[in-house]
């Protein structure tokens, strides 16, 4: 079964620190991979996807094939950037999202 | 451009009664998926509506269901609530052939 694990519930820094959040998935074939953000009283939030290669308020994640992997990186951790961080697979173009359980991310000052 | 929204914020219900919620999409978005995220967890794939037609189902017993609207608006009933049901239920939106869905801010659900 398809199947996205987030290790880390809690991942705790300081401002400027770099930072992994680390997303693994089982899926046997070519997913499209996201990563989702919720910050405090806010909806959740598409923040990246790999489809589209790009580097969102800093953050880039790379997807590992062959470590079935998605890691997300930021090299300096910012105050702004504490929130929820879920990863989420899709393997049916606009069809249903499969979640990790979810990083709270806390950068401390 | 109007985000997705729901109705109501917050529910408070009792074992055994049915609900509704509610979930107006994103304007020019035809399809609408439904979440149920519990404490502590991700959120959990209910199941999509596409064009007024039931799209893929995660694994939730029949009492669950749902409806979309010509609109795209779209309602997700509960039936025979259970403590367990107990959850923020989550609607998000896409548009026709993109993998972006848009999220709502959730309906807070509490089974006494």
């Amino acid at each position: 079964a398809q199947r996205v694990t987030q290790p880390e519930k809690l991942l705790s820094v300081f401002k400027g620190a770099p930072v992994e959040l680390k997303c693994n998935y089982s899926y046997s074939g070519s997913p499209e991979l996201f990563w989702y953000v919720q910050y405090s009283r806010q909806r959740l939030q598409l923040l990246l996807r790999h489809i589209s290669r790009e580097s969102i308020k800093g953050f880039t994640a790379d997807l590992n094939k062959g470590e079935t992997s998605f890691h997300l990186k930021k090299p300096f951790a910012q105050e702004e950037d504490s929130a929820m961080y879920y990863c989420a697979l899709t393997y049916n173009q606009g069809g249903k999202l499969i979640f990790g359980q979810g990083t709270e991310l806390s950068v401390k000052p | 451009e109007t985000g997705v929204t729901q109705s109501p914020t917050h529910l408070i219900k009792t074992r055994g009664q049915q609900v509704t919620l509610r979930c107006s999409s994103q304007s020019g978005h035809n399809t609408v998926s439904w979440y149920q995220q519990a404490l502590g967890q991700g959120p959990q794939f209910i199941f999509q509506y596409y064009r007024e037609e039931e799209n893929g189902r995660g694994n939730f017993p029949p009492r669950f269901s749902g409806l979309q609207f010509p609109n795209y608006s779209s309602e997700l009933n509960v039936n025979a609530l259970e403590l367990d049901d107990s959850a923020l239920y989550l609607c998000a939106s896409s548009s026709p052939g993109t993998d972006t869905q848009y999220f709502g801010p959730g309906t807070r659900l509490t089974v006494l």
